[in-house]
């Protein structure tokens, strides 16, 4: 079975600078999705990123970026310029034919 | 264009009762989502309907059930509620998942509390 896991609980970056969450998967599957969710305190889950395995070149959207490692089962999410409505949970999400699998969750703070 | 809506916002409910959860998916979605985010142990995903079938469900008892209607909206039944149902309910619309790359996009979300 597919598993995800996100091994920091928390992380915590200042205003402007830049912060990468890890993520890690396992599957026996060649062909998959990847997505970063991020949510904020008011619960909606709202769409970072996301990456497809068949593309080697990583996938960026404006501040966010990710490094996707597919040997190494690697999805880390890089936020450049961190502003203050960064702060939120942020899930690692796999895609199997239908389902998400998520990560436990990385909480990011971002101090001024 | 309208995001994936739920509703109630909120909900509490007492042991063994019964609720319903409601969701409508972005208009031409077809294929409709259901997750359960409970406290200490993160998203679940429950059940996934599309084009009025059932296709899959996950790893919860069968007092768990669902339907979708045909303009694609579904419900969340839960019967004989347990304390530990407590959760957010999270409903997610993608178009047809025949195709893989298709993303999930999420609802704001029913906070059932069962007391």
């Amino acid at each position: 079975a597919q598993t995800v896991t996100q091994s920091q609980p928390e992380m915590s970056v200042q205003e402007a600078e830049t912060v990468t969450l890890s993520c890690t998967y396992d599957t026996s599957e060649s062909d998959y999705y990847l997505f970063w969710y991020k949510q904020p305190p008011s619960r909606q889950m709202i769409l970072v990123i996301r990456q497809e395995a068949y593309k080697q070149q990583n996938a960026t959207e404006n501040r966010f970026s990710v490094n996707f490692q597919k040997a190494a089962k690697s999805f880390s999410l890089k936020i450049s310029d961190s502003q203050l409505g960064d702060a939120a949970m942020y899930f690692c999400a796999y895609k199997d034919t239908d389902k998400l699998i998520f990560g436990t969750g990385t909480r990011l703070q971002v101090f001024p | 264009e309208a995001g994936v809506t739920q509703s109630p916002t909120h909900l509490i409910k007492t042991r063994g009762q019964q609720v319903t959860l409601r969701c409508s998916p972005i208009s031409g979605h077809t294929s409709v989502y259901w997750y359960q985010q409970a406290l200490g142990l993160g998203l679940q995903f429950l059940l996934w309907y599309d084009e009025g079938e059932e296709r899959n469900r996950g790893n919860f008892p069968p007092r768990f059930s669902g339907r979708q209607f045909p303009n694609y909206s579904s419900e969340l039944n839960v019967n004989a509620l347990e304390l530990e149902d407590s959760a957010l309910y999270l409903c997610a619309s993608s178009p047809s998942t025949s195709l893989r790359r298709e993303t999930q996009y999420f609802g704001p979300g029913t906070r059932l509390l069962v007391l």
